[in-house]
């Protein structure tokens, strides 16, 4: 089973406006990390955003913002006021705690999803 | 100024040939980690180290080697055994394995021709 689920491959938005991009997660671990990360064309993974599992907020970064929702186990990505410079593939990942713990296979490591390739419209 | 650096950024190598990918950091990470992507994939993880000298195999290690013998260093060696090389190789790193993230170099693309 995919531990990370993002089900949109693609989205477009009109500059300025703002765009959110799901992601949906599966853990039994009570404590994990959420990632957001941007991938230009360029190839680098750039650090976006992190939630904690047991933080009560959501997280916040200048322009992005994570809509945690626990229960549903989502930890969307909202970008407002979207730039041309957003045009971008966008990963959601998973690091569970307890995992760490241990060795072997990918426990303790960040889990990517499959991204969804972001377009903003001029 | 810290960060991961990964050469070459293009990489050509032929059917049969071992060819080994550099990562660098000076962050002073202890955790280090490489990832394999594939169009339209996420990001797979092939071997992370957690310290110096100790190396694990990730989801899709076969027909890859690593070594950690420098805490800056995590060289990743495409052996010949691994049927599909061709990809995007990213290298990554993280003060820990706990809840921190993780930064990535700029990556390398492997062809295999």
């Amino acid at each position: 089973a995919q531990k990370i689920t993002q089900t949109q491959p693609g989205m477009f938005v009109q500059e300025k406006e703002a765009v959110t991009l799901d992601c949906t997660y599966d853990t039994s671990d009570p404590s994990y990390g959420l990632f957001w990360y941007k991938q230009p064309s360029s190839g680098e993974m750039i650090f976006l955003i992190y939630q904690g599992s047991y933080d009560q907020q959501n997280a916040t970064e200048g322009r992005y913002s994570l809509n945690f929702q626990k229960a549903r186990k989502s930890a969307n990505l909202v970008i407002s006021a979207s730039q041309l410079g957003d045009s971008a593939m966008y990963f959601c990942a998973m690091r569970e705690a307890r995992a760490t713990m241990n060795y072997g296979g990918s426990q303790g490591n960040l889990i990517f999803g499959k991204g969804t390739k972001l377009s903003v419209k001029p | 100024d810290g960060g991961i650096t990964q050469s070459p950024k293009y990489l050509f190598r032929k059917e049969g040939q071992n060819v080994t990918l550099s990562c660098e950091q000076n962050l002073n990470h202890d955790a280090m980690y490489w990832y394999r992507q594939d169009p339209g994939q996420g990001l797979r993880l092939i071997y992370y180290s957690q310290i110096v000298n100790d190396f694990q195999k990730g989801d899709i290690a076969e027909g890859y080697s690593v070594s950690r013998e420098k805490k800056e260093s995590f060289p990743l060696t495409v052996t010949s055994a691994q049927k599909n090389p061709t990809a995007f190789y990213l290298c990554a790193s993280s003060i820990g394995a706990g809840n921190t993230e993780a930064f990535f170099g700029q990556g390398t693309r492997l062809t295999v021709v």
